[in-house]
């Protein structure tokens, strides 16, 4: 069975700091896909990134950076020189790849991180 | 703006109330999904439809019932509802029915409170 665990219920920093949200996922199959979608206040998921299981380069656009580490079945996120736009819930999900099903219960999501940027 | 639009925003019901969720996405997407976001809780996938025809039902509760009339429409029909069913109800879409890749597309949702 799949698992995403995101252990940071809430983190809380000061503007222009840098911040890592942690994911960790698990799954038994090889060939898989892993995904961080951001929740702002609005309400809507946006999607921010894809990742498949056999591309481990680390992946940066703009302040936004990802950390996909195979060996430690980590898939984490960097915001560098945050800023209050920032505040949100980030949440990593994770999916079988040549999913037959097509009905999207092989996509699971980890809990959510908020994130807080104070001013 | 995801191209994916939801309303109400916001609904108050009682138990014995009967309303419906509205989902319309301007995308021209062929698969549509509704989840249900709770407090300290992952999202949980409810019901898909692809090209119209669900495909699944995650063992919802029958006091929801879904209804896709066309493949830009999405309608959740709510009834006899319980205190636990307060919930954020999202609305997603993808291109193409999920096959592991999809990036899915989501309204706002409908914050949902039953009294």
């Amino acid at each position: 069975a799949q698992k995403v665990t995101q252990a940071q219920t809430e983190i809380s920093v000061v503007e222009k700091e840098d911040v890592t949200l942690d994911c960790v996922y698990e799954t038994r199959d090889t060939t898989y896909y892993l995904f961080w979608y951001k929740q702002p206040p609005s309400g809507e998921l946006v999607f921010l990134i894809r990742r498949n299981s056999f591309d481990e380069q680390n992946e940066i656009s703009g302040r936004y950076s990802w950390n996909f580490q195979k060996s430690t079945s980590s898939f984490n996120f960097t915001i560098t020189a945050s800023q209050v736009v920032d505040s949100a819930v980030y949440f990593c999900a994770l999916s079988e790849a040549g999913y037959s099903g097509g009905g999207a219960d092989g996509l699971t999501f980890g809990k959510g991180t908020h994130l807080i940027i104070q001013p | 703006e995801t191209g994916v639009t939801q309303t109400p925003r916001h609904l108050v019901m009682g138990m014995t109330n009967k309303k419906s969720l509205k989902c319309e996405q301007h995308l021209g997407h062929n698969a549509m999904y509704w989840y249900k976001q709770s407090a300290k809780k992952p999202l949980e996938l409810m019901f898909v439809y692809n090209f119209k025809e669900q495909t699944e039902n995650n063992s919802v509760p029958s006091r929801f019932s879904p209804e896709c009339p066309n493949s830009s429409h999405l309608f959740l029909h709510l009834h006899t509802l319980q205190p636990e069913d307060s919930a954020l109800y999202l609305c997603a879409s993808s291109q193409d029915p999920f096959q592991g890749s999809e990036k899915l597309f989501f309204g706002s949702g409908t914050q949902l409170s039953v009294l």
